[in-house]
């Protein structure tokens, strides 16, 4: 069993749509929570990251982390074309530089 | 700043040639990571280095792949002799940080490589 798992998709919504991207992770050590971006042909860029449990809110974009349950989450609010794209959770201990990706889920938002 | 620089962007190559791939991360950064990217597996983390010590290279995959970090300025990835299973996107990624922190990486365009 991987340590994080993560439907690949690929997901295909409508402009305006609310998203939401998951990932459930085995490991409880897990303390930093991140979500990068990557569009095609480019290396991911980080979103948001937040540290163990609660919400985190920038613009759009809301990420949450239930650690009782082992879940993340990202919701992208009034979702764009210029959203599309491969989202990757990604996961560390507090001790060790290790960061853990999930497979990626691909995003495409139709105008 | 430039941002973590990575060449060649692209290599094809035949199987049992050596393959050498070449990282400059951000000025600064402590941290370097070598990642790498496929379809049926995802990114792999392979080997990550701390002030140019390597810390954790649980990730590589096999005697055939080396990876070197003479200074702070430059890292290489090589892989001798490469097979067609060794055809990926290598990413090269850079961050500052504690290795109790959040250490955000910061992620190259990468090295797409075709082994035929």
């Amino acid at each position: 069993q991987k340590e994080v798992e993560q439907d690949p998709g690929p997901l295909s919504v409508p402009e305006g749509a609310i998203v939401s991207l998951n990932c459930t992770y085995s490991n409880s050590a897990f303390q930093y929570f991140m979500w990068y971006r990557q569009y095609s042909r480019k290396g991911p860029e980080l979103l948001m990251y937040t540290y163990s449990s609660g919400n985190k809110e920038d613009g759009r974009f809301t990420a949450q982390v239930d650690k009782s349950s082992k879940y993340i989450s990202l919701f992208i609010r009034d979702s764009q074309p210029s959203d599309s794209a491969t989202y990757l959770c990604a996961m560390k201990r507090n001790q060790g530089g290790k960061l853990i990706f999930g497979q990626g889920t691909e995003l495409s938002v139709k105008p | 700043d430039a941002g973590v620089i990575q060449s060649p962007r692209h290599e094809v190559t035949e199987m049992g040639q050596e393959v050498t791939l070449r990282c400059k991360p951000i000025s600064g950064h402590d941290y370097l990571f070598w990642y790498r990217q496929t379809m049926m597996r995802g990114l792999e983390l392979l080997i990550y280095f701390n002030n140019n010590v390597p810390i954790d290279d649980s990730g590589m995959p096999e005697d055939r792949f080396s990876a070197k970090m003479p200074n702070a300025s430059f890292s290489t990835l090589k892989i001798q002799p490469s097979e067609p299973r060794d055809s990926a996107v290598y990413f090269c990624a850079s961050s500052w940080g504690t290795e109790s922190g959040a250490n955000v990486l910061t992620f190259g365009a990468g090295s797409r490589l075709t082994v035929l």
